[in-house]
């Protein structure tokens, strides 16, 4: 049974914050790796993609990704308020289609 | 261009009736999924098309539940002799390929059935 962990929170961070989420994943042939972020009773929408080991950059977000250890974590530099919201890991590999999903870590920004 | 579209948006059943959930994938995108989110948990993974052919359906909970996707494009998602435990939101996504980076997967807004 392939599986995606993450903390379900809540995590708390104050306003002009760096918010860090974490995800673990257990099978090693995990080949992408996908952050979506779900506002309340609203569908996943994509953040970032990242496929190797390292830092990836894109704007106020930076995903990493360690394969060794079997972790990605999103970086959420500046957090806003609007960036409160359940932040989903989703992980795939070639040849098995779906993406397996964590259960979401919600995130709250307080300012 | 125009997203995923699903509709109907919501849907409220009586247990033992019939539903129909109906998917507009991006237009072009080759593939599409199915999933299912319970509340507090994260989408599950009920079953995927690549264009008109159905190549996994090992989410599907029980023979209840059937999905076609006849020309390629729309799809719908059926569940027959509704149960509580089908309460859920369904979520369609679809993607332009399988290799990346053109596997990243867009979903639709959901529909969220409920079943009395």
């Amino acid at each position: 049974q392939k599986e995606v962990e993450q903390n379900s929170g809540p995590l708390s961070v104050p306003e002009g914050a760096i918010a860090s989420l974490n995800c673990t994943y257990s099978d090693r042939g995990s080949q992408s790796f996908f952050w979506y972020r779900q506002y309340s009773g609203k569908s996943p929408e994509l953040i970032m993609f990242i496929y190797s080991n390292g830092d990836k950059e894109d704007g106020r977000f930076t995903a990493q990704l360690n394969k060794a250890s079997q972790y990605v974590s999103l970086l959420i530099r500046d957090s806003q308020p609007s960036d409160s919201a359940t932040y989903l890991c989703a992980v795939s590999d070639f040849g098995n289609e779906k993406l397996t999903f964590g259960t979401g870590t919600r995130l709250t920004i307080i300012p | 261009g125009a997203g995923v579209s699903q509709s109907p948006r919501y849907k409220v059943a009586k247990r033992g009736q019939d539903v129909a959930l109906r998917c507009d994938p991006i237009s072009g995108h080759v593939s599409l999924f199915w999933y299912q989110q319970a509340l507090g948990q994260g989408p599950e993974f009920l079953t995927y098309f690549q264009n008109e052919a159905q190549l996994d359906k090992s989410g599907l909970p029980s023979d209840r539940f059937f999905a076609e996707r006849p020309e390629g494009s729309v799809s719908t998602l059926k569940i027959q002799r509704t149960q509580q435990e089908d309460s859920a939101v369904y979520l369609c996504a679809s993607r332009i390929g399988a290799l990346p980076p053109w596997d990243t997967q867009y979903f639709g807004p959901g529909t969220r059935l409920t079943v009395l």
